[in-house]
């Protein structure tokens, strides 16, 4: 079965650093990757996803299928990304996956003033 | 458009009470879903639907049961509430544009079973 992991429950960093949260996987097919975000009384929403390949609010995410891995990046922090980050995973068989997500644990991001 | 909105925000059950959680979406979205994510953890799927009339069991099912009988409906039922379905239980629905689009997420219902 596949598993997603995040390997940080909390992450803290100062404003204008880099921040990484890291995701790994484990899945035998090619999967697609996303990552879900949810700000302080806000809905999970998504941020980015692997399909996409796009840069949303600084952010991006590269799969390294040697790895297994997706990890979000972010050259300058700032404040307004506080939050909690998911790193979710779909099947990348198209017909049968229905979309259905497996989530990671989750990172808790602070940046600091 | 309100999107995805779900209902209570809260409850606490006794253990044995059943509950439904309602979910409803006004985007005309095919699939839909139910996660719960229990503290420190990652969301688990529940249910899923990818029409009205078209049900199946994802990860964590067991003491769950869904019906899809609108588009825009997907109620969750609890028969016999038990401690473990402590949670928070989010449902979302997938937009258009295939399986890797964006699933839109409601506010969640933050259920306690004592």
């Amino acid at each position: 079965a596949q598993r997603v992991t995040q390997p940080e429950k909390l992450l803290s960093v100062f404003k204008g650093a880099p921040v990484e949260l890291k995701c790994n996987y484990s899945y035998s097919g090619s999967p697609e990757l996303f990552w879900y975000v949810q700000y302080s009384r806000q809905r999970l929403q998504l941020l980015l996803r692997h399909i996409s390949r796009e840069s949303i609010k600084g952010f991006t995410a590269d799969l390294n299928k040697g790895e297994t891995s997706f990890h979000l990046k972010k050259p300058f922090a700032q404040e307004e990304d506080s939050a909690m980050y998911y790193c979710a995973l779909a099947l990348g068989d198209g017909g049968t996956s229905y979309g259905k997500l497996t989530f990671g644990q989750g990172t808790i991001l602070t940046v600091h003033p | 458009n309100a999107g995805v909105t779900q209902t209570p925000k809260f409850r606490i059950l006794k253990i044995g009470q059943s509950m439904t959680l309602q979910c409803t979406q006004d985007m005309n979205h095919n699939y839909m879903y139910w996660y719960r994510q229990d503290p420190g953890m990652g969301l688990k799927l529940i249910y899923y639907s990818v029409g009205a009339g078209i049900t199946d069991k994802g990860e964590v099912p067991n003491g769950y049961n869904v019906s899809r009988s609108t588009t825009e409906d997907f109620p969750l039922r609890l028969e016999l509430a038990a401690p473990s379905q402590t949670s928070v239980y989010f449902c979302a629905s997938l937009g258009a544009g295939g399986p890797y689009n964006e699933q839109f997420f409601g506010p969640g219902t933050r259920l306690t079973v004592l």
